[in-house]
C-alpha cells in the first residue's frame, strides 16, 4: 500500500532554514511527481511546489520562490522540502503529497496519497 | 493569480444533503478535485475530474459542474462527515503550472 511518511516536528528560530523529509514506500517512486502543501494554523491549504523525482526537475509557486527548494533521493525513495529565511507566518504543518499529472490543454495536478503532515514553528 | 471561492460554512441535519459549490473563472476549461480533511488529519481525496469517485469513498459523495461552478455533493449526511472540504484546480496564470486550493468549508452537522 501507498506510504508517505514524514520526518517529525521542529522548531525553528526567525531567520533559520527547515528541511522536511518524506519517505514513500508502495510505489515506484520516480514514477509521480511529490508536491509539497502547506497549511498554517486555522487556514487553508496552500500549494508549494513540485519536483520531478525521476529527473528532479522542479517547479515552485511564485511565493516561495528564493526561498524553497526541493530534492529527491531517489535510492531511500524520499524527497525534501527546505524551506529558508524563516519567519514566524511560516509556521505551519507541511505535507507531501503524490501527484496525479493529467495533460489536456493545460496540465493538471492533483493528489492522491499524503503524508501525516510536519509542523514547524518559528518562534523566537 | 486565480482564486477559486468557496463558502466559508455549510450546515445540515443527518440524512439531508449538503451541497458545497466552489466558483472559478476557469472551471470550465479544468476540472476540479475535491479534499475532506478531518481535524489533525491530512487530507483525503473524495471527487476527481469534476465527478469521479476514489475507490474507498462512499456512492454518497458526488461531484458536478455547471460553468464557473463545480459542486460537492453529499447526500444523507452522516455525523462522520462533518469535516472541512476544500476545492483544488489548476493554476495556470503562471509561467509553469500551479495548483490553487479554496478556501475551505467547514461542514456541520447538526
Amino acid at each position: 500500500q501507498v506510504q508517505l511518511v514524514q520526518s517529525g516536528a521542529e522548531v525553528k528560530k526567525p531567520g533559520a532554514s527547515v528541511k522536511v523529509s518524506c519517505k514513500a514506500s508502495g510505489y515506484t517512486f520516480t514514477g509521480y511527481y511529490m508536491h509539497w502543501v502547506r497549511q498554517a494554523p486555522g487556514q487553508g491549504l496552500e500549494w508549494m511546489g513540485r519536483i520531478n523525482p525521476n529527473s528532479g526537475g522542479t517547479n515552485y509557486a511564485q511565493k516561495f520562490q528564493g526561498r524553497v527548494t526541493m530534492t529527491r533521493d531517489t535510492s531511500i525513495s524520499t524527497a525534501y522540502m527546505e524551506l529558508s529565511r524563516l519567519r514566524s507566518d511560516d509556521t505551519a504543518v507541511y505535507y507531501c503529497a503524490r501527484g496525479i499529472t493529467m495533460v489536456q490543454g493545460v496540465i493538471e495536478y492533483y493528489f492522491d496519497y499524503w503524508g501525516q503532515g510536519t509542523l514547524v514553528t518559528v518562534s523566537s | 493569480s486565480y482564486e477559486l471561492t468557496q463558502p466559508p460554512s455549510v450546515s445540515v441535519s443527518p440524512g439531508q444533503t449538503a451541497r458545497i459549490t466552489c466558483s472559478g473563472d476557469a472551471l470550465p476549461k479544468q476540472y476540479a478535485y475535491w479534499y475532506q480533511q478531518k481535524p489533525g488529519q491530512a487530507p483525503v481525496l473524495v471527487i476527481y475530474k469534476d465527478s469521479e469517485r476514489p475507490s474507498g469513498i462512499p456512492e454518497r459523495f458526488s461531484g458536478s459542474s455547471s460553468g464557473t461552478t463545480v459542486t460537492l455533493t453529499i447526500s444523507g449526511v452522516q455525523a462522520e462527515d462533518e469535516a472541512d472540504y476544500y476545492c483544488q484546480s489548476a493554476d495556470s496564470s503562471g509561467t509553469y503550472p500551479g495548483v490553487v486550493f479554496g478556501g475551505g468549508t467547514k461542514l456541520t452537522v447538526l
